[in-house]
């Protein structure tokens, strides 16, 4: 089954500063990752995903990721983080697409607090 | 807003109780999800519909009952809870494959079971 992991359960930035938030995978096939983010009682926002085509992918609030293959990575970043950001952070992968679905495997979450 | 919504948001309800979630998609999708966020867990992939069929049940406790009466609506039908059931549950809506399609989540049902 396809998997990724988020290695880092906090990650501390300052305002201002690059933001980045790991992610690798393990797929069998076509990766299809995706990046989604929740603030407080919400539910998950899609940020970006990756496809086909160019490794950097742009994606809503300034935040982009960039796909290497051969270290099997997706990390999201941002050049300079808001406070607003603070918020967990959920990298996918989509899992075996059987029977007309888009069904995806999440990493536990990354929480991310940009510090004023 | 993400075109999904999920009432209530939040549901506080005795182990003896028996109540419902709703969610419904305006997105023209044709697949939907459940999943369970609980603290410090990953996100639990609950059902999976596809075109209103039931195609997955993740080895999910029968006192969570799923309906799918169409393609824009889903329920989870929940009676005589545990405690331990207490997380946000979370509804999802996505087109279906080969293309990749991204899912759309409503935000939430915080339920607490007493």
């Amino acid at each position: 089954a396809q998997s990724v992991a988020q290695p880092e359960d906090q990650v501390n930035v300052a305002e201002g500063n690059p933001l980045t938030v790991k992610c690798t995978y393990s797929v069998s096939g076509n990766p299809y990752l995706f990046w989604y983010v929740q603030y407080p009682n919400r539910g998950l926002q899609f940020l970006l995903k990756y496809i086909t085509g160019d490794n950097l992918v742009k994606g809503s609030y300034g935040f982009e990721a960039e796909f290497n293959k051969s270290q099997t990575s997706f990390h999201l970043k941002k050049p300079s983080a808001l406070v607003s950001d603070s918020a967990l952070y959920f990298c996918a992968v989509r899992d075996s697409p059987l029977y007309g679905n888009n069904r995806l495997a999440f990493g536990k979450g990354n929480q991310v607090v940009v510090i004023p | 807003e993400t075109g999904v919504t999920q009432t209530p948001r939040h549901l506080v309800m005795g182990m003896t109780n028996k109540k419902s979630l709703k969610c419904e998609q305006h997105l023209g999708h044709n697949a939907m999800y459940w999943y369970k966020q609980s603290a410090k867990k990953p996100l639990e992939l609950m059902f999976v519909y596809s075109l209103e069929e039931r195609v997955e049940n993740n080895s999910v406790p029968s006192r969570f009952s799923p309906e799918c009466p169409n393609s824009s609506h889903l329920f989870l039908h929940l009676h005589t809870l545990q405690p331990e059931d207490s997380a946000l549950y979370l509804c999802a809506s996505s087109s279906g494959s080969p293309t990749p399609y991204e899912q759309y989540f409503g935000p939430g049902t915080r339920l607490t079971v007493t």
